[in-house]
Formats: C-alpha cells, sequence, structure tokens
C-alpha cells in the first residue's frame, strides 16, 4: 500500500521559476526522504528530514515537514532545464526503519 | 567506488522461464533491497536484506526469491516468470536500515515478460 502520495502528478514550469511539489503520508513516521529520478535513470537521494525536524535546506532546495497534518513539501528555487525528473517522497513508518515506502511522484518538466 | 552496480540492464523472458538478476555493491553497506518500478505506481519493495544470511518480505514478494550470502551481492531470482513480472528493477543499499538514511539505488534492469 502506498504510504506517501505525491501533489501534483505534474507540473510544468519555465526556467528561474520554482517549483513545488507535496507529499502527504497517513501513518506516523520515522523521516521522511525525497529522492530524484531523471528519466530512465535510478533514483537519486536528495534531503532527509526528520520527524523532529520541520525545515531543511541543501542549496536549491528546501523541504518542510508538517507531522500534524502528515504532509511535506519540497521547494526548488531558481529552476533549470536540468531538474527535469521525476521526485518521490519516501517513508519508512511504524516503528520500522527495514521497509521504506514511496509514492507514486511528481513528474516536473522545466521548459528552457 | 563503482557504487551500485546491476546486470544485466535489459532482459526479455518467456513465461515460465527463470532467471537471476544481479546487483552488487562496493560500499561495505550492511542493507541492500529490491524494488520494481512500474507506471503509475511508484516503487514496490520485494525483498530485503540487514546482512549477509539474513533477508525478510517486503511487500510484493511473491514469484521472487533472494539470498545473501555475501555483504556485496544480493541476486533476486524469477523462479517462473509471469507478463506481471514485466517492471523496471532496482537494487539499492545503505549503511543503516532503509528508513534511516540515504539508500543508494542501481541504474536499473528492465524486464519484458512476453
Amino acid at each position: 500500500s502506498q504510504q506517501g502520495e505525491e501533489d501534483p502528478q505534474a507540473l510544468s514550469i519555465q526556467e528561474g521559476e520554482n517549483a513545488t511539489m507535496n507529499c502527504s503520508y497517513k501513518t506516523s513516521i520515522n523521516n521522511l526522504q525525497w529522492y530524484r529520478q531523471n528519466s530512465g535513470r535510478g533514483l537519486v537521494h536528495l534531503i532527509l528530514i526528520r520527524s523532529n525536524e520541520r525545515e531543511k535546506h541543501s542549496g536549491r532546495l528546501r523541504v518542510t515537514l508538517d507531522t500534524s497534518k502528515k504532509s511535506s513539501s519540497l521547494l526548488i528555487t531558481a529552476s533549470r532545464a536540468a531538474d527535469t525528473a521525476s521526485y518521490f517522497c519516501a517513508t519508512a513508518s511504524g516503528g520500522s526503519n527495514y521497509k521504506l515506502t514511496f509514492g507514486k511522484g511528481t513528474l516536473l518538466t522545466v521548459n528552457p | 567506488n563503482a557504487g551500485v552496480t546491476q546486470t544485466p540492464k535489459f532482459q526479455v523472458l518467456k513465461t515460465g522461464q527463470s532467471m537471476t538478476l544481479q546487483c552488487a555493491q562496493d560500499m561495505n553497506h550492511e542493507y541492500m533491497s529490491w524494488y520494481r518500478q512500474d507506471p503509475g505506481m511508484g516503487l514496490r519493495l520485494i525483498h530485503y536484506s540487514v546482512g549477509a544470511g539474513i533477508t525478510d518480505q517486503g511487500e510484493v514478494p511473491n514469484g521472487y526469491n533472494v539470498s545473501r550470502s555475501t555483504t556485496e551481492d544480493f541476486p533476486l531470482r524469477l523462479l517462473s516468470a509471469a507478463p506481471s513480472q514485466t517492471s523496471v528493477y532496482f537494487c539499492a543499499s545503505s549503511y543503516s536500515p532503509g528508513g534511516q538514511e540515504t539508500q543508494y539505488f542501481g541504474p536499473g534492469t528492465r524486464l519484458l515478460v512476453l
């Protein structure tokens, strides 16, 4: 069963604009991770945010976590064509760190 | 370091055939896992291992076997391939269990079962 669900399913923006993707989940989590997947490639880890953290930054990426709403957002600022990819959130929950559950992803297209 | 490697990159099977998807990592990671990715479904965990000799089932284990005889290798076996197993398969590894930290993914194996 899907734990995390990304929204929107697809997002198309112009280069230089900001992109925001959201992830909602159902049960309590230990942490939440965001991954990027370029077409036809493996996943690349972006950020891990723990359940006791509210915000985290990495370069042009900003991730927030609201455990009361069971949601997270990924903000990419000043987007580039190279940011075109699918973005997935993943959660480990229920006291088990062994099983990471992925959402269905948001397909981001950045037009030059 | 090569990271996580997977072979083959692409495979076509006939229904009922068996095959092994290979996964190897050179980072001395204890935790390894297999996922399948289907259109519109995201990634689903098939099997995982927390160390040599220890494996466990994920979300969709039926039709797949795994073993972990060394830290480096974690092969995935399809005993009798079915069209429903047509998918892209990813292997991943990390120092700690999957939910605790960064997972390093291989490039994937595309499998087509006719």
